[in-house]
């Protein structure tokens, strides 16, 4: 079956520490990005990558890394700077037809992250 | 700054009845809108893309419109059903390959 994949499905961080974040796809899309969804909130882009080897900021960058070493992967690491990561992280792909009809963004199922 | 907003932000309604859902967006210069669903605790499922030439799209019992002119959009759910209990969001594309979010409504149909 086509689709993303997240993991783990929770994740539990302690003071200081750094955690990773799966993402894998297998849908063959250019483009991948890295949501932050807390209560009551929309989703907030945290990082998005158009390539490999490309990545760019998004709204709420700081506290947080990302790599694109290959097309169907795309890590998010949640650093020790992240001095609030408790919420609720959801990975997407899509094309990159950025006006057209094939640019539909797919979900993963999401990590939830709690600090200790 | 492109804003995206969705009201009601919860709405309850009795099976079978026709709804409406609102979302409006500041910047009308938009490539194309996406609406969603999302279950409590999971991913989001894409429902229905317009793009920003076309004027609705229809999935089954779902009709969403868009008017960019006026920084609208709406999703119609025909004979609503327990089923359809969830979060809708929408989220606009402006030319680059950010999706911006509303907030979401929280939607429940009581059997």
């Amino acid at each position: 079956d086509g689709g993303i994949t997240q993991s783990p499905k929770y994740l539990f961080r302690k003071e200081g520490q750094n955690v990773t974040l799966s993402c894998e796809q297998n849908l063959n899309h250019d483009a991948m990005y890295w949501y932050r969804q807390d209560p009551g909130q929309g989703l907030r882009l945290i990082y998005y990558s158009q390539i490999v080897n490309d990545f760019q900021k998004g709204d709420i960058a700081e506290g947080y890394s990302v790599s694109r070493e290959k097309k169907e992967s795309f890590p998010l690491t949640v650093t020790s700077a992240q001095k609030n990561p408790t919420a609720f992280y959801l990975c997407a792909s899509s094309t990159r037809d950025r006006g057209g009809a094939k640019n539909i963004q797919y979900f993963g199922a999401g990590t939830r992250l709690s600090v200790l | 700054k492109q804003e995206v907003t969705q009201i009601p932000a919860a709405l309850s309604v009795p099976e079978g009845e026709n709804l409406v859902l609102n979302c409006s967006f500041t910047d009308s210069a938009i490539y194309n809108l996406q609406w969603f669903r999302q279950d409590p605790g999971k991913g989001l499922t894409s429902l229905l893309l317009i793009q920003s030439s076309q004027r609705e799209q229809t999935s089954g019992r779902l009709n969403a419109s868009l008017d960019k002119s006026s920084g609208r959009s709406t999703l119609y759910i025909a004979a609503s059903q327990p089923g359809d209990s969830a979060t809708y969001l929408c989220a606009v594309t402006s030319g680059t390959y950010k999706y911006i979010f509303g907030t979401g409504t929280r939607l429940k149909v009581l059997a």
